[in-house]
């Protein structure tokens, strides 16, 4: 079956630019986490959904992310006045409640 | 405060067998996680151990000890395409919470 997919894979974008990006997460899948991960990094958390509602938000930067998942299914993060330090593999999971977390291709984020 | 500790680097010749090693420090423990990563591509899941003791799944065996906050990932009869970063992550107190992950172990295989 299909797994997790992200879109776009490359985003390029200008300082202090809104960003948004997409994570479809496999069906039926009731979680949904960000991470992100820098060169040489582990994956950082983000935030993570338990259906539509944020259960943990506690890993965004700053009060520049914000992301949704209003129908319960796709997610979409977004990234208002982007800054060079954003610039980083932005990784989606889902999860069915058991153990694992799958992971989608990313969206290599740079910001110039 | 969290920590996860694992080698930068290891390497190993074909057909070897490797142990990486993970230590962590949590304020909560409900399950450790190892994933595989290839040079960009996304994590893929390897083990999970929530109970003490050895878990093997073919090549791969993972190890747990919770007292002692340490884990291993053993790799037997090294190959080539093994040659990726290999994440140690731990899981909080309640299922379904987020991972917090090591800065993962680059392994290089070489023939």
């Amino acid at each position: 079956g299909a797994g997790v997919s992200q879109t776009p894979s490359n985003k390029v974008t200008e300082k202090g630019k809104y960003v948004e990006l997409r994570c479809d997460p496999i069906s039926g899948h009731t979680a949904l986490y960000w991470y992100r991960q820098s060169l040489g990094q582990g994956p950082e958390f983000l935030i993570y959904f338990q259906g539509t509602g944020a259960a943990d938000d506690s890993g965004l930067p700053n009060d520049r992310f914000f992301a949704v998942r209003p129908e319960g299914s796709v997610s979409t993060l977004k990234i208002q006045r982007t800054e060079r330090g954003d610039s980083a593999v932005y990784l989606c999971a889902s999860s069915s409640g058991t153990h694992e977390q799958y992971f989608g291709p990313g969206t290599r984020l740079t910001v110039t | 405060g969290q920590n996860i500790d694992q080698p930068t680097e290891m390497t190993a010749t074909e057909g070897a067998i490797v142990q990486i090693n993970c230590t962590y420090q949590t304020s909560g423990f409900n399950g450790l996680f190892w994933y595989q990563q290839h040079a960009g591509e996304a994590p893929t899941f390897l083990s999970y151990n929530v109970l003490d003791g050895l878990e093997e799944k073919g090549r791969f065996s993972s190890f747990l000890s919770r007292s002692k906050g340490y884990s291993y990932l053993l790799l037997k009869e090294l190959q080539m395409k093994d040659s990726a970063s290999y994440l140690c992550a731990v899981r909080g107190n309640q299922a379904g919470t987020a991972l917090i992950f090591g800065k993962g172990t680059t392994l290089s295989v070489s023939s």
